[in-house]
């Protein structure tokens, strides 16, 4: 079936880094991609998302970059902050019309002060 | 604007019984769907509503259930509890459910099955 994948399940970054969290996905028809943020004892929070006719999304602090070509996507955080500690998730949808999101196993960004 | 909420926070059962679980979209949001979040298998969607009609369903036995009501509120069931479905489900909900829209979650409800 298909799946999407993470590369490293762990990630520490020294306070004031970037950050970069990668995501590998199987399903060429997919749409529509998300990354989420998930901190201890919540649900997932929206961080950002981009459409497949887009290679490059940016929002405050972060940045999603989208690669078809390798069905490749990767989240980017600037200058990395004590509160950005948490699991992240990136999700696909590729069935248009409906929700329905396939997630990642998760990366854990931990950040150095 | 309140967010998607779920009730309750926590749940413990024992093997055998039933349980359901409730969960509030964010007002005007029509579709609901539900997913369960566990250390080994992660985030799998269980099931989408839109205007109370079941559109997707996960990979799960028939034990686990759902609906929506006219006011877009879900509950889902979950009946003859497992050792194994000890998990935190949660609910997301989004404003038309194109599947190209934020999709926002609840804080979940933890499930301890005993």
């Amino acid at each position: 079936g298909e799946s999407v994948g993470l590369h490293l399940p762990t990630l520490s970054v020294q306070e004031g880094d970037n950050s970069i969290i990668n995501c590998a996905y199987s399903n060429s028809a997919s749409d529509y991609f998300i990354w989420y943020k998930q901190e201890s004892g919540k649900g997932p929070q929206f961080i950002i998302d981009i459409r497949s006719n887009m290679d490059k999304r940016q929002g405050q602090r972060v940045t999603v970059l989208l690669n078809k070509t390798v069905k490749h996507l990767s989240l980017q955080i600037a200058a990395t902050q004590p509160g950005d500690s948490a699991v992240y998730f990136c999700a696909e949808n590729p069935n248009f019309g409906n929700e329905k999101l396939t997630f990642g196993t998760g990366t854990r960004l931990t950040i150095i002060p | 604007k309140a967010g998607v909420t779920q009730t309750p926070r926590y749940l413990i059962k024992t093997r055998g019984q039933q349980v359901t679980l409730s969960c509030s979209p964010i007002s005007g949001h029509r579709s609901v769907s539900w997913y369960q979040q566990t250390p080994g298998q992660g985030l799998q969607f269980l099931f989408e509503y839109f205007s109370e009609t079941q559109r997707n369903k996960g990979n799960f036995p028939g034990r686990f259930s759902g609906r929506q009501f006219s006011n877009s509120r879900s509950e889902m069931n979950v009946s003859t509890l497992e050792l194994g479905d000890s998990a935190l489900y949660l609910c997301a909900s989004s404003a038309a459910g194109t599947g190209a829209e934020k999709l926002f979650f609840g804080s979940g409800t933890q499930l301890s099955v005993l």
